[in-house]
C-alpha cells in the first residue's frame, strides 16, 4: 500500500531557512490532506490541512501547496526553527464519513542552529 | 487545549494474551480511529466508529481486535489474543464534523 509517498527520509536546514518537505500521492479519491508532526514516543500532532477545493493554505509559518495535476503536496516552513525539529507525515482521506487516513512513511527534519 | 489522553503508555503482554487499550477523545467529538505504527513503519489505519458502530475497517483490524465505546468518554480497542506481531505503537484519534483528527500519545504494546 503505497497511496502516500514521502521520498525524502531526512532534510537538514539551517535555522531561518524555508524547509520544503514533499509528498506525492496515487489515489485521485483523496480530496482532503493534512500535515502532522511528530516527536519519538508522541502521538502525531496536528500542524496544517488543505482541501482539493484549494491550492494553498497558510497558518503563521506554514504553508501547504496542493498540484492535483500532479498528484502533488509540499510543506513548506519559513522561517525554520530548531524546535521544528521532528519527523513530518503526509496524510490523506477521502471525504466520505469515516475519513480513514493514509500516511506516508515520513520525512525527518533538522534544523540546524 | 483539549486533547486525546491514552492509557497505558506502555503495556506488556504475553502472546496470547488479551489486552485492552484505553482512549478518552475529545469530549466534542464524534469520530473515533485507531491506528497503529509498527516500529520503521508507516503509521496504519485500524478501525474508525461512529454513532456506536464501526464505519470503516482495515484488513489488519481482524476477528482478534474489537472496540467498544462503554460509557461517554472512553473508546478502548481490544485484542482477544495477542501475537508477537501485534507489537507496536497504537494511537487513538478523534475528530469532530471538520475531518481534522487530533492524535493522542499512543500506548506502546509490546508482545513477548
Amino acid at each position: 500500500d503505497q497511496q502516500v509517498k514521502q521520498n525524502s527520509p531526512s532534510l537538514s536546514v539551517q535555522e531561518g531557512r524555508i524547509s520544503i518537505l514533499n509528498c506525492d500521492y496515487t489515489n485521485s479519491m483523496f480530496d482532503y490532506f493534512l500535515w502532522y508532526k511528530k516527536y519519538p514516543a508522541e502521538g502525531p500532532t496536528f500542524l496544517i490541512s488543505i482541501s482539493s477545493i484549494k491550492d494553498k493554505n497558510e497558518d503563521g509559518r506554514f504553508t501547504v501547496f496542493l498540484n492535483k495535476s500532479a498528484k502533488h503536496l509540499s510543506l513548506h516552513i519559513v522561517p525554520s526553527q530548531p524546535g521544528d525539529s521532528a519527523v513530518y507525515f503526509c496524510a490523506a482521506s477521502e471525504l466520505t464519513g469515516a475519513n480513514n487516513l493514509f500516511f506516508g512513511t515520513g520525512t525527518r527534519l533538522t534544523v540546524i542552529p | 487545549e483539549p486533547e486525546v489522553t491514552q492509557t497505558p503508555s506502555h503495556q506488556v503482554t504475553q502472546m496470547g494474551q488479551e489486552v485492552i487499550l484505553r482512549c478518552v477523545p475529545i469530549s466534542n467529538h464524534l469520530y473515533f480511529y485507531w491506528y497503529r505504527q509498527i516500529l520503521g513503519q508507516k503509521v496504519e489505519f485500524l478501525v474508525s466508529f461512529y454513532n456506536n458502530e464501526i464505519s470503516e475497517k482495515s484488513e489488519i483490524f481482524d476477528d482478534q481486535f474489537s472496540v467498544e465505546r462503554p460509557d461517554g468518554s472512553n473508546f478502548t480497542l481490544k485484542i482477544r489474543s495477542t501475537k508477537l506481531e501485534d507489537s507496536a505503537m497504537y494511537f487513538c484519534a478523534s475528530s469532530d464534523y471538520t475531518d481534522t483528527q487530533y492524535f493522542g500519545p499512543g500506548t506502546r504494546l509490546t508482545v513477548l
